[in-house]
């Protein structure tokens, strides 16, 4: 099983700054089959990122994602009041899991 | 846009099964991976298991033991059982379409 371990487990910035959260992984993950989601709460998880760098419809284009093999990140590029949220990693190779979650909030 | 729906019992008691179901609408069920995902409350995400449009599976090996997750393409649903919950396995379920598109979620409580 591939295990996802994200940092920092909580983010506090100010909107306008930069957000870079980190997802890394115990083994390579194949083909880059690695996703953001964003949730909110009490409100299911949402897809931002797929295959590692790909946008999902309908995300602005502040939201993007790098990495390959083992590191992944994800970078929101001037936080907006609604980005304040939990992000999580998740990998859907041939077993899925996710990471335990990164905490974005208000400084 | 696809649009997944969970629906079952808010409440199990301890050692029974656990059945939920997800009705999908706006797209047909006969393709991609189906999936569900669990949440106990305050803590973070946990995949359960996924089926594909053919009804071939693969769960999390830690419930493999306890779960089956079917698929009725007559009915556009998927289903997840659960056998012998405790209350650990309370938790806010989600289905899904594959890693994409999510359910709102239901709650459900394991308790006598």
């Amino acid at each position: 099983e591939i295990v996802l371990t994200q940092s920092p487990g909580t983010l506090s910035l100010s909107p306008g700054e930069r957000a870079t959260l980190s997802c890394r992984a115990s083994q390579s993950v194949s083909s880059s089959y690695l996703a953001w989601h964003q949730q909110k709460p009490g409100q299911a998880p949402r897809l931002l990122i797929y295959g590692a760098s790909s946008r999902a419809t309908g995300i602005p284009d502040r939201f993007s994602g790098s990495g390959s093999g083992t590191d992944f990140t994800l970078t929101i590029s001037r936080l907006e009041p609604e980005d304040f949220a939990v992000y999580y990693c998740q990998q859907y190779g041939s077993s899925w899991t996710f990471g335990q979650g990164t905490k974005v909030e208000i400084k | 846009q696809v649009q997944l729906q969970e629906s079952g019992p808010g409440l199990v008691k301890p050692s029974e099964t656990l059945s939920l179901t997800c009705t999908v609408s706006g797209g047909s069920i006969s393709s991609y991976y189906w999936s569900w995902i669990r949440q106990p409350p305050g803590k973070g995400l946990e995949w359960i298991g996924y089926i594909y449009y053919s009804g071939s599976t693969n769960y999390n090996p830690s419930l493999r033991s306890r779960v089956t997750i079917s698929v009725d393409t007559s009915k556009n649903q998927f289903s997840l059982r659960l056998s012998s919950v405790t209350a650990a396995d309370t938790a806010v379920y989600y289905c899904a379409r594959g890693w994409e598109q999510w359910g709102q979620g239901t709650l459900v409580t394991v308790s006598s």
